[in-house]
């Protein structure tokens, strides 16, 4: 199985900070990442995929970089909507999440 | 608008067996990839099993042998049948839409919770 392993697993940020979490797989998965905020008592919500791109209505304050076993998203300027968790996830090999971090204030 | 509504969590006992419904609306179930994901607060998120627009099903290790998934086209609607039931079973229970079958969601539900206790 594909690991994915997220850091950190918290963020301490405020509005208007540039924020990065990193995501590290476990083997070469190319760039089949996929990114999801989730908020709390509510489903993920689908922000990137393929490492790099922003799904229709995400805002382009958010980006995703990466390739191979290491990729990074990016909050240019921290809203106060972006207060979440966000996930990384592998869909190389069927599908594995990170654990997740939270991004607080 | 795509909706997707999931129904049938509760608690069950070990050993025990539930059936979920992921009744949806705004898209076709039979035109699409429909996935089951579950949450934990341990485990976090882990994908269980897909239905594709053909028919094809597949599953998670974990859940192989005694999860079941299929679906009721006249319903619009996809089931994830869970037997033989363990402790570790226990989360909130997702269905979400998969636009092309990489196991990526841009469509959840609201989730159901399934508690499998003694």
């Amino acid at each position: 199985d594909i690991q994915m392993t997220q850091s950190p697993s918290t963020l301490s940020a405020s509005v208007g900070d540039r924020v990065t979490i990193t995501c590290r797989a476990s083997q070469n998965i190319n760039n089949w990442v996929a990114w999801y905020q989730q908020k709390p008592g509510k489903a993920p919500k689908f922000l990137i995929d393929k490492a790099s791109r922003l799904q229709s209505g995400v805002p382009s304050r958010f980006s995703g970089s990466g390739s191979g076993t290491e990729f990074i998203l990016t909050i240019s300027s921290l809203q106060p909507d972006d207060f979440a968790t966000y996930y990384c996830q592998q869909y190389r090999s069927y599908s594995t999440f990170g654990q997740g971090t939270k991004v607080e204030i | 608008e795509v909706k997707l509504v999931e129904t049938g969590g509760g608690l069950v006992q070990p050993g025990g067996s539930v059936r979920l419904t992921c009744a949806a609306s705004g898209l076709v179930v039979s035109d699409n990839y429909i996935s089951w994901v579950r949450q934990t607060p341990d485990k976090g998120l882990e994908w269980v099993s897909i239905i594709y627009y053909s028919g094809s099903t597949y599953y998670a290790d974990s859940v192989k042998g005694r999860f079941s998934v299929s679906r009721d086209n006249s319903k619009n609607s996809v089931y994830l049948q869970m037997n033989s039931l363990r402790l570790e079973d226990t989360a909130v229970y997702y269905c979400a839409r998969d636009r092309n079958g990489s196991l990526t969601f841009d469509y959840w539900g609201q989730g159901t919770l399934v508690s499998v206790s003694s």
